[in-house]
């Protein structure tokens, strides 16, 4: 199993611009996460998604999209690059076990990341 | 709301040395703790994990324990190698429905020195 992969590995951009970061897990997993990590500020959830044709927003969603139109595939999407969004950015995938009544453990598995400068 | 502090960094201390790792936390309910590592260039990978008080996560030489009572997670290991010079994070996720959100601590950047 190749678990979760990102594509590209690097990317640099110019202000305006747009571009899609793919995530892609052959885990079968049902929940999937797109985080941001900035020094000294660990990392900090964008968007995610419990299931297939779901998501919702996270910490800091603000200027990002996303979707999730196959279970396996979880796309970042930035319509228009600023200089703040200069970031690595990390995707994750989850299962969810039921421990007892109403309790769930989960662990997140996360891709190598995508390093991405704004101009 | 939840929230994660680490004691900040650099840690650096030379092989074979005593590993302390300091995590607390903030919760509503009764959430899973995590350790994650961060290896130069790479993603995180999860090192330890415990989902109840008093349980202990151990991996790789490492442990912690899930203590209630000091909403504490510290991370320890008794010999220090090179190989183990990362970014560790602290991390926690509420248990109160399936598709949790994991919350981060800002991690602590280790040093082994030979």
């Amino acid at each position: 199993n190749a678990g979760v992969t990102q594509t590209p590995k690097f990317r640099v951009l110019k202000t305006g611009q747009s571009m899609t970061l793919l995530c892609a897990q052959d885990m079968n997993h049902e929940y999937m996460y797109w985080y941001r990590q900035d020094p000294g500020m660990g990392l900090r959830l964008i968007h995610y998604s419990v299931g297939e044709g779901t998501t919702a927003k996270g910490e800091v969603p603000d200027g990002y999209n996303v979707s999730r139109l196959k279970k396996q595939n979880f796309l970042l999407g930035l319509e228009s690059a600023a200089p703040s969004q200069t970031s690595v950015y990390f995707c994750a995938s989850s299962y969810s076990v039921l421990l007892q009544a109403s309790r769930f453990q989960e662990t997140q598995y996360f891709g190598p990341g995508t390093r991405l400068l704004v101009l | 709301g939840n929230s994660v502090t680490q004691m900040e960094g650099p840690v650096t201390l030379s092989e074979e040395a005593f590993l302390t790792i300091n995590c607390t936390y903030t919760a509503t309910g009764y959430p899973s703790l995590f350790w994650y590592v961060q290896y130069p260039g790479e993603g995180l990978q999860l090192l330890l994990k415990a989902t109840k008080a008093d349980d202990k996560g151990s991996n790789k030489g490492f442990e912690a324990t899930y203590r209630k009572e000091t909403t504490s997670f510290h991370l320890e290991k008794g010999s220090v190698q090179v190989s183990d010079s990362a970014v560790y994070f602290c991390a926690l996720s509420d248990q109160r429905g399936a598709g949790n959100m994991l919350t981060f601590g800002g991690g602590t950047r280790l040093m082994v020195k030979p």
